[in-house]
């Protein structure tokens, strides 16, 4: 059975910092990884989808990295502000449908 | 603003109501998923529903009932709940093509604030 650790959960960090979140998962067999971010109360929004067979996305200020051997994916956020103070979610999937999701980091950006 | 729109934001019901949330999109997306979010844990899939038919049901109880009305629609009628069903209902959506390798991603919507008293 696919487990999807994320670590911390918990992060606080004065604004401007670059930080980076971190993702293993169990089973190496997925077809791609994703990570989302989450306001609370609110649903998610789909931050960056990496295929298996890809190493890195970038969105913006936003890198994820995929090291599917291993079973590990980063986020690297650079210069963060409050405004991406949020709980961030990876997710990979293997049989289609099904994601497996993390518990979460969530994150709090200080002005 | 999310492309997947969830209705009601936010209900209260007894333990003997009927309810039922509502999802929509118009994406042309042919896949919509349910999925169940408890404070602080990850959300849990409930249905996938894949060209209109319910392909997956992750041995939920009978008295969460999915409905499909067509490609843009998805329901989900709510019976007889229980307060320990109190959670963060999200309605998801995406491509689906057959043979695909999974690489497309979900489309969530904000979800439904669900209490029951």
């Amino acid at each position: 059975k696919q487990e999807v650790t994320q670590i911390p959960a918990a992060l606080s960090v004065p604004e401007g910092e670059n930080l980076v979140l971190n993702c293993s998962f169990t089973d190496s067999a997925i077809y791609n990884l994703q990570w989302f971010r989450q306001d609370p109360g609110k649903g998610l929004t789909s931050l960056l989808l990496i295929q298996s067979s890809q190493r890195e996305q970038t969105s913006g200020r936003l890198n994820a990295s995929l090291d599917k051997s291993s079973g590990r994916s980063t986020l690297y956020i650079a210069a963060s502000q409050p405004g991406d103070s949020a709980t961030y979610l990876c997710a990979v999937r293997q049989s289609r449908p099904r994601l497996t999701f993390g518990e979460g980091t969530q994150l709090t950006v200080n002005p | 603003d999310t492309e997947v729109t969830q209705t009601p934001k936010h209900l209260v019901m007894g333990m003997t109501n009927k309810k039922s949330l509502k999802c929509e999109q118009h994406m042309g997306h042919r896949a919509m998923y349910w999925y169940k979010q408890k404070a602080k844990k990850p959300p849990e899939l409930m249905f996938v529903y894949s060209y209109e038919k319910l392909s997956i049901n992750e041995s939920v109880p009978s008295r969460f009932s999915p409905e499909c009305p067509n490609s843009s629609l998805l329901n989900l009628h709510l019976h007889a709940l229980q307060p320990e069903d109190s959670a963060l209902y999200l309605c998801a959506s995406s491509q689906e093509r057959v043979g695909a390798d999974g690489v497309v991603p979900l489309h969530f919507g904000n979800g439904t604030r669900l209490t029951v008293t």
